[in-house]
């Protein structure tokens, strides 16, 4: 049983276009989180969700729009792509807001032509 | 801000070497710490954390100690297997709620 399931795990596509990424926990968690990986490996916290609500939005462009349906599921939707938002996105949870461990999804990787 | 360095790698060890990897971190207050690893292919998965200054965390023979004096929390293991190859990140909580991670480690083990 997969704990926290991204999909897709490859996303190819043009500079331009608008893409969605999916982000499942059945874990029961209350927190779920969005982070992006880029080419040297840096990690970034973008988004949290606690309960559907926004917690956490870093200086991300405006570009991308969490929605998050119900607690388990946060969805990441990015539109007009460009070739900077090249990189791993990993959806995380957590049982609550700042508790660890954190659950990692095993990312998606978006590549921008 | 809050922030973790690391040392770069790829960090190259042959089976039963010593292996210490390298983090330091600047934060505000009292940050919790953690070690996560990322085998290929997978999500990061946390391996050990200290909550407190000179706390130790340990875990698969793996360990940090939590360093107040010298703001570093590096990561130790005495005999690496080749089945410990995978990116290795340091990361800091202050209790903003989310993870501040450092820049990840390479490690590859030879047999």
């Amino acid at each position: 049983d997969t704990a926290v399931s991204q999909t897709p795990k490859y996303l190819v596509t043009q500079m331009g276009n608008d893409k969605s990424i999916k982000c499942e926990q059945n874990l029961g968690h209350d927190t779920m989180y969005w982070y992006k990986q880029d080419s040297k490996k840096f990690l970034k916290i973008m988004f949290s969700y606690n309960n559907k609500e926004l917690i956490i939005n870093e200086t991300v462009p405006n570009r991308f729009s969490p929605k998050s349906p119900d607690k388990a599921h946060l969805n990441l939707h990015i539109n007009s792509l460009e070739l900077g938002d090249s990189a791993v996105y990993f959806c995380a949870s957590s049982q609550e807001l700042g508790d660890q461990p954190q659950h990692f999804g095993d990312g998606t990787r978006l590549s921008i032509l | 801000g809050d922030s973790v360095t690391q040392m770069e790698g790829p960090v190259t060890l042959s089976e039963e070497a010593f292996l210490t990897i390298n983090c330091t971190y600047t934060a505000t207050g009292y940050p919790s710490l953690f070690w996560y690893v990322q085998y290929p292919g997978e999500g990061l998965q946390l391996l050990l954390k200290a909550t407190k200054a000179d706390d130790k965390g340990s875990n698969k023979g793996f360990e940090a100690t939590y360093r107040k004096e010298t703001t570093s929390f590096h990561l130790e293991k005495g005999s690496v297997q080749v089945s410990d190859s995978a990116v290795y990140f340091c990361g800091l909580d202050t209790g903003r709620r989310a993870l501040t991670f450092g820049s990840g480690t390479r490690l590859q083990v030879q047999p």
